[in-house]
């Protein structure tokens, strides 16, 4: 069975922390893993990773991807409150189709 | 551009009553799909549309019907409502089935 799995489910950290959040992949017909970032309403695009070893990088967001060991990393440096949100993983699977199967997503709460 | 747009926001059904989902892109975006958020379950896949006329099932199909007889509107049908239906639903679209999809703003829904 297909599967997206993220770790750790919640983190609570600090401003100015540096962290990095992780997910991991079981899925049939790989075509791009895809990180999001969910405020209490919709889900916001943030990266797609469609080759190894290619750091994606937006500010202080960056993002791996590694096909071999099928995981990718998001790590985001001196953090702020307004990082805080649910950040998702999921992974865009299949031939004509290009549907995305989700992870359960991380927490991350930034205290000041 | 409005993106992809979705009404009503917030709405309560009794058991056993139908009712339908707008959705909406103005982006030309050729793929669109709903996805149901619960919590702990993450984003699950209900129904998707790689064009106008074409429709398939996602991972939780049972008890919604989805029609695209345009490019632009995908609405989302709820037969019978019934208690396991309340959830959070969102619209998403992408230009191709192989890139990124953007979220609509959701459809918070109560089924009593």
């Amino acid at each position: 069975e297909d599967k997206v799995v993220q770790s750790p489910l919640s983190l609570v950290v600090h401003e100015g922390d540096t962290v990095t959040l992780n997910c991991s992949y079981e899925v049939t017909n790989f075509r791009s893993l895809l990180w999001y970032k969910q405020e209490k309403k919709a889900p916001t695009f943030l990266f797609m990773l469609t080759s190894s070893g290619i750091e994606k990088k937006s500010g202080r967001l960056s993002s791996i991807l590694d096909k071999k060991e099928l995981f990718s990393i998001l790590n985001i440096t001196a953090t702020q409150t307004g990082d805080s949100a649910v950040y998702l993983c999921a992974v865009l699977y299949g031939g004509s189709q290009g549907n995305l199967i989700f992870g359960k997503g991380t927490k991350l709460s930034v205290k000041p | 551009n409005a993106g992809v747009t979705q009404t009503p926001k917030f709405q309560v059904l009794k058991t056993g009553q139908s009712m339908t989902l707008q959705c909406a892109q103005d982006m030309n975006h050729e793929y669109m799909s709903w996805y149901r958020q619960d919590p702990g379950m993450g984003l699950r896949l209900i129904h998707y549309s790689v064009g106008a006329g074409i429709t398939d099932q996602g991972e939780v199909p049972n008890g919604y019907n989805v029609s695209r007889s345009t490019t632009e509107d995908f609405p989302l049908r709820l037969l019978s409502a019934a208690p396991s239906q309340t959830s959070v639903y969102f619209c998403a679209s992408s230009y191709s089935s192989g890139s990124e999809q953007y979220f609509g703003p959701g459809t918070r829904l109560t089924v009593t």
